[in-house]
């Protein structure tokens, strides 16, 4: 069965500092891999994807990613936070078959002025 | 980009009573649709892969007969919370497939939010 785990529960960056968020995957063939975020209240917004080919995928708002196979993980980087940045992020797997997205359980990101 | 839209945006109702949550594709055949629920502060959890023409697939612990889902056309899946319950309150967010998508493209809806009083 697929699973997605994401380490860290809650980081707080301070503004114009990186960021990296973690995650790792559990699939048993090249997964889709997707980061979305979301604002309280609202609904996903998706940030990247990884489908096949290059594994460093640029998305919104500045974001990237980099699939590592080796280390089953797909880490979401900002080189610069604003504080609008703020949210809930979420890394999924996807079956490439079925179509069924499995969710992390989510990092909390707060952004510091 | 493709859109998904899900009709009410939030809802309040009395326990006991009966809800019907639509899930949309605006521009876009679906032939699947996905349907999760998200508690406060917590992820999405799928419950059920929604087939047009066919009963829908229910994820192990999700009960078929309180959560009635419906894909009645390649456009339009219902998700109906039969005699709800103050725990049945949640974000629900449905997701459609793209037929034409080579990789299983879906995209999500803006979710809907239940409160059961």
């Amino acid at each position: 069965a697929q699973s997605v785990t994401q380490p860290d529960i809650h980081i707080t960056v301070s503004e114009g500092a990186s960021l990296e968020l973690r995650c790792n995957y559990s699939y048993g063939a090249t997964p889709y891999l997707f980061w979305y975020v979301q604002s309280p209240g609202q609904g996903l917004q998706l940030l990247l994807k990884y489908f096949s080919g290059d594994t460093l995928v640029q998305g919104i708002k500045g974001f990237e990613a980099e699939f590592k196979r080796s280390q089953s993980s797909f880490n979401l980087r900002k080189p610069s936070v604003h504080w609008s940045d703020a949210a809930e992020y979420f890394c999924a797997v996807r079956d490439t078959n079925a179509g069924k997205s499995t969710f992390g359980d989510g990092t909390t990101l707060t952004v510091k002025p | 980009g493709a859109v998904v839209s899900q009709h009410p945006s939030r809802v309040i109702c009395k326990s006991g009573t009966s809800v019907k949550i639509e899930c949309r594709s605006l521009d876009f055949q679906a032939t699947t649709m996905f349907w999760y629920r998200q508690f406060p502060k917590k992820s999405l959890m799928l419950m059920a892969t929604s087939n047009e023409g066919s009963k829908a697939t229910y994820e192990q612990g999700v009960e078929k007969d309180k959560f009635l889902i419906n894909h009645a056309s390649l456009t339009l899946s219902t998700l109906t919370v039969t005699s709800a319950h103050p725990e049945d309150s949640s974000f629900y967010i449905c997701s459609a497939r793209a037929s034409e998508s080579s990789y299983n493209e879906q995209f999500f809806g803006p979710g809907t939010r239940l409160t059961v009083l």
